[in-house]
């Protein structure tokens, strides 16, 4: 049974630049979850989505947006890249309905320069 | 909105002694209650979750944590911890409605040293 899968494992980009990355879920999920995780810091939740719509948006500028496809896997997508946007990016994902358990992929860690 | 306290950023202890991660919380409504673990340059590992039923939980790796709702805390405890267990261990909680998001603490560094 195949976890959480992201790609790529690893990213570098420079200031300005736009980047995507992706998000397979666990088999079975429907739901896909994105958070940010600055170095030394807990995760910070970026967006949900669920049947292709996002359902909840946390405290992130336009430039962070998403899409999920049928298959239920996910894109972030993050444009004019900031230094501060540098972090690890993990995906979660889960089965819809209230006691919804996220299970995390590795995460892909961006750099930007 | 939900918030969660570690109040330890680190905790050193001995090989194949106890240890305690406390974790507190709070909330104006009901909640679930998470512990995950990271290990380095890895992503999240789900250690155990409360949902409902008994307030004490266990998880794997031999971890399990207790739910108490007056003080609203959520520790974390190993009876005998193995060096294998360095890492850094982070509480959520998350409002018990769909489609709500984690909210995390800043996370505790255990340090387990021979």
């Amino acid at each position: 049974d195949a976890g959480v899968t992201q790609s790529p494992t690893h990213l570098i980009k420079t200031r300005g630049q736009q980047v995507t990355l992706r998000c397979s879920p666990k088999s079975g999920h429907d739901t896909v979850s994105w958070y940010q995780q600055a170095l030394g810091q807990g995760p910070q939740f970026i967006f949900q989505y669920y049947e292709e719509e996002e359902r909840q948006r946390g405290n992130f500028p336009d430039r962070f947006s998403g899409h999920q496809f049928p298959n239920y896997s996910s894109e972030l997508n993050v444009n004019a890249l900031l230094l501060g946007d540098s972090a690890l990016y993990l995906c979660a994902s889960s089965l819809a309905g209230v006691q919804d358990t996220q299970y995390f992929g590795p995460g892909t860690r961006l750099t930007v320069l | 909105a939900q918030s969660v306290t570690q109040l330890d950023s680190q905790v050193p202890v001995f090989e194949e002694a106890p240890v305690e991660l406390r974790c507190n919380y709070s909330s104006s409504v009901s909640v679930y209650l998470f512990w995950y673990v990271q290990y380095p340059n890895q992503g999240l590992q789900l250690l155990l979750k409360y949902l409902s039923g008994s307030t004490l939980v266990k998880g794997i790796n031999g971890f399990e944590a207790e739910f108490n709702k007056s003080q609203t805390s959520f520790h974390l405890r190993k009876p005998s911890v193995h060096i294998s267990d360095t890492a850094e261990y982070f509480c959520a909680v998350k409002e018990n409605t769909g489609f709500q998001k984690l909210v995390f603490g800043t996370g505790t560094r255990l340090l387990v040293s021979p």
